[in-house]
């Protein structure tokens, strides 16, 4: 049973616009939940989380949106740039606890 | 600099042969983890450790071993590698109740034949 699901493997933008890249939970006990950042040959990278007790967080260029009715949240990316291109992983976990349950990445490519 | 570091980054080697991937931070993380990467699975937790000498099952912790004797070291070990755990790795750390932002390693690309 996938707790996290990316249901896009892949995104295609052009530079300058808006990227939003798309997340759903299954369960409702996570409370905590991240995004991370994997370039190919490279390990994944924390880019920007979000707490259940908020349903935005902002850093730069990255905004996380955070819907719990819903169960849902979404990372949004203005302006794309080239060098954004990469794989992008949701993450969620619960109580404190350190295990992160992932999704499956949404590949992001942003065209000059 | 801050890192977690792993080795190899890439392994060739047969069914049955005993391995070991080996794994170290040296931001003074009480928390390690191992993970695969598969095509379209994403990322599985295969075994986690809060602490020394604490260590516990993920997700998909068959045919894996773990320990956790100091706390900069977590090393995987393959008692029996088998073609199906041809994979891409990942060691990551962190620190309990900081935002769980966990810090990972390059990865190990393994391939059993």
């Amino acid at each position: 049973d996938q707790q996290v699901k990316q249901n896009s493997p892949s995104l295609s933008v052009q530079e300058g616009r808006i990227s939003i890249l798309n997340c759903d939970y299954t369960n409702s006990m996570f409370d905590y939940f991240l995004w991370y950042k994997k370039y190919p040959a490279e390990g994944p990278t924390f880019l920007i989380s979000i707490s259940s007790i908020k349903d935005k967080n902002e850093d730069g260029r990255f905004t996380v949106f955070l819907n719990k009715s819903a169960k849902h949240l979404s990372l949004h990316i203005v302006p794309s740039q080239p060098g954004d291109s990469a794989v992008y992983f949701c993450a969620a976990s619960q109580g404190g606890s350190e295990k992160l349950v992932f999704g499956k990445g949404t590949k992001l490519t942003v065209n000059p | 600099e801050a890192q977690v570091t792993q080795n190899p980054r890439y392994l060739i080697t047969v069914t049955g042969k005993k391995l070991t991937v080996t794994c170290s931070q040296n931001m003074n993380h009480e928390y390690m983890s191992w993970y695969r990467q598969d095509p379209g699975l994403g990322l599985r937790q295969i075994y986690y450790s809060m602490n020394v000498e604490v260590t516990d099952k993920g997700d998909v912790p068959e045919g894996y071993k773990v320990s956790r004797k100091e706390k900069r070291n977590f090393p995987l070990i393959l008692e029996s590698p088998s073609p199906n755990q041809t994979s891409l790795y990942f060691c990551a750390s962190g620190r309990p109740m900081r935002n769980n932002e966990q810090f990972f390693g390059p990865g190990t690309r393994l391939t059993v034949l």
